[in-house]
């Protein structure tokens, strides 16, 4: 069975530019998460949909990160414009609702913005 | 203060060895706890829930302390597959989803 997909995995761009990272949850998850890490912060959760509704986007750093799902197959996270700081790797995870505490995440996507 | 505390280690160990993590949490209302494991530059993934009373799989223990707001990871004959960073999550209340902290390394060594 597939897991989390994120796409794409590796973005290197440069400051100014817009960045979109795409994740697809596990078919009949419906609670998706964005993740953001880093060295210095560690696995900070950025914002959370249950049923394609956002329900917790207190994590998300500020006006240039926006994140949408769509339909329970998709969600993005933009950045725009980028910034050097934000250099992390981005992980997407999915869960059911009921037991989202176990969540699978993806592979991640390594974003380095120069 | 972080809502999730751990020591980074490295804890580096023989292999056969027993280790121990411990990890606080500074949210008396945390309902439920767990262990998760990263390899590096890998997603993290579920390795064990952490019950009232404690709970064990294997070579992993899992123990949880509310009076004192810490909850363990004991990993018995520990084998080279262990290493990883140990990442131990709080799950908050009300509309606050999952807080991890910033992980254990361990590394076993032959």
């Amino acid at each position: 069975d597939a897991g989390v997909i994120q796409s794409p995995r590796h973005e290197v761009t440069e400051m100014g530019q817009e960045v979109t990272l795409r994740c697809k949850p596990i078919s009949g998850h419906n609670s998706l998460f964005w993740y953001r890490q880093t060295m210095m912060r560690g696995l900070e959760l950025l914002i959370y949909f249950n049923n394609n509704v956002p329900i917790d986007d207190s994590g998300m750093p500020e006006d240039r990160f926006s994140a949408k799902m769509p339909n329970a197959s998709f969600s993005t996270l933009k950045i725009q414009p980028s910034e050097p700081r934000d250099s992390a790797v981005y992980f997407c995870a999915s869960s059911l609702v009921r037991g989202y505490y176990e969540q699978y995440f993806g592979p991640g996507t390594r974003l380095t913005v120069t | 203060r972080k809502e999730v505390e751990q020591d980074p280690g490295p804890f580096n160990v023989p292999e056969g060895a027993t280790v121990a993590f411990n990890c606080t949490y500074s949210n008396s209302a945390s309902q439920s706890f767990f262990w998760y494991r990263q390899d590096c530059r890998k997603e993290p993934k579920l390795l064990m829930s952490v019950y009232s009373s404690g709970n064990e799989d294997g070579r992993f223990t899992a123990q949880l302390n509310r009076a004192s707001q810490y909850i363990s990871l004991l990993i018995r004959d520990s084998k080279l597959s262990d290493s990883a960073t140990y990442l131990c999550v709080a799950k908050g209340t009300g509309r606050r989803a999952l807080t991890f902290g910033s992980g254990t390394r361990l590394q076993v060594q032959p």
